[in-house]
C-alpha cells in the first residue's frame, strides 16, 4: 500500500502567490494532520480534521487553509505565501478508533517562499 | 504553557547503549510517543507508554513516569542506522500530539 502521499516533493514559491500542498491517504484512516518543521523547532500542528467534513485549526493555523471533502484527501493552502512560510511541510493520518492512534507521516513538502 | 524538553544532540558508539530522556509540561496526558526521523524522511513510530513503567521493542525500550513528567527512550546494541533524530510527543487533553524539537543522535564507530 502507498500509505500517504504528498505533492509536490518540493516547490520554489514567489511571496504573495497561492499554492495547494496536496495530501492523499489510502489507509481510510479518519484523523488528518497538516504539519510544519522547522530546524530547532518541533513539528507544529497547522490544522487538522478528525473525520471527513470537519476541520479544525492547530498551534500555527494563520496564512493556511484546509479542507476534507472526503476521507481520502487533505489539501493545505497558502493564499498569499510569505517568506517565514519556508519551512517543510508534513502531512499525517491517524485511526482514532487504533489502540495507540499513533500518526503515519506522509514524505513531506519542501517548500521554499522567495 | 505546554513544553517537551529534549537534549539536543547526543553522541554515542556503535554497540553501546544510549538513553534519550524527555521531560514535560502539558495541559493533559493521553500518552506519550517516541518517533525516529532520518534526515530528510518522515518520522516513523518507535513507541507509546500510557501507563508507568517500561515498555520493550527488541534493542528499544521506552519508560515513562507520569508524576515525574519525564520519559526516556533506551536503545541498546547501537548501530549505525540508528543515526538519527528522536522525536518525543505527548498527546493532551485534546487529543493532539505536542512535540519535542527532536534529539539528534549521532553514533561513532
Amino acid at each position: 500500500t502507498a500509505g500517504i502521499t504528498q505533492a509536490p516533493t518540493s516547490q520554489i514559491l514567489a511571496a504573495g502567490r497561492s499554492m495547494t500542498l496536496r495530501c492523499t491517504q489510502d489507509m481510510r484512516h479518519n484523523a488528518m494532520y497538516w504539519y510544519r518543521q522547522d530546524l530547532g523547532l518541533g513539528l507544529r500542528l497547522i490544522h487538522y480534521s478528525n473525520t471527513a467534513g470537519t476541520t479544525g485549526k492547530g498551534e500555527v493555523p494563520d496564512g493556511y487553509s484546509v479542507s476534507r471533502a472526503n476521507t481520502d484527501d487533505f489539501p493545505l493552502t497558502l493564499a498569499s505565501a510569505v517568506p517565514s512560510q519556508t519551512s517543510v511541510y508534513f502531512c499525517a493520518s491517524s485511526d482514532r478508533g487504533g489502540d495507540y492512534n499513533e500518526q503515519f507521516f506522509g514524505p513531506g513538502t519542501r517548500l521554499t517562499v522567495l | 504553557g505546554q513544553n517537551i524538553d529534549q537534549p539536543t544532540e547526543m553522541t554515542a558508539t556503535e554497540g553501546a547503549i544510549v538513553q534519550i530522556n524527555c521531560t514535560y509540561q502539558t495541559s493533559g496526558f493521553n500518552g506519550l510517543f517516541w518517533y525516529q526521523q532520518h534526515a530528510g524522511e518522515a518520522p516513523t513510530f518507535l513507541s507509546y507508554n500510557v501507563l508507568d513503567g517500561l515498555e520493550e521493542k527488541g534493542r528499544f525500550s521506552s519508560f515513562l513516569s507520569r508524576s515525574k513528567g519525564y520519559s526516556y527512550l533506551l536503545l541498546k546494541e547501537l548501530q549505525m542506522k540508528d543515526s538519527a533524530s528522536y522525536l518525543c510527543a505527548v498527546r493532551d487533553s485534546n487529543y493532539q500530539l505536542i512535540w519535542g524539537a527532536g534529539t539528534k543522535l549521532i553514533i561513532k564507530p
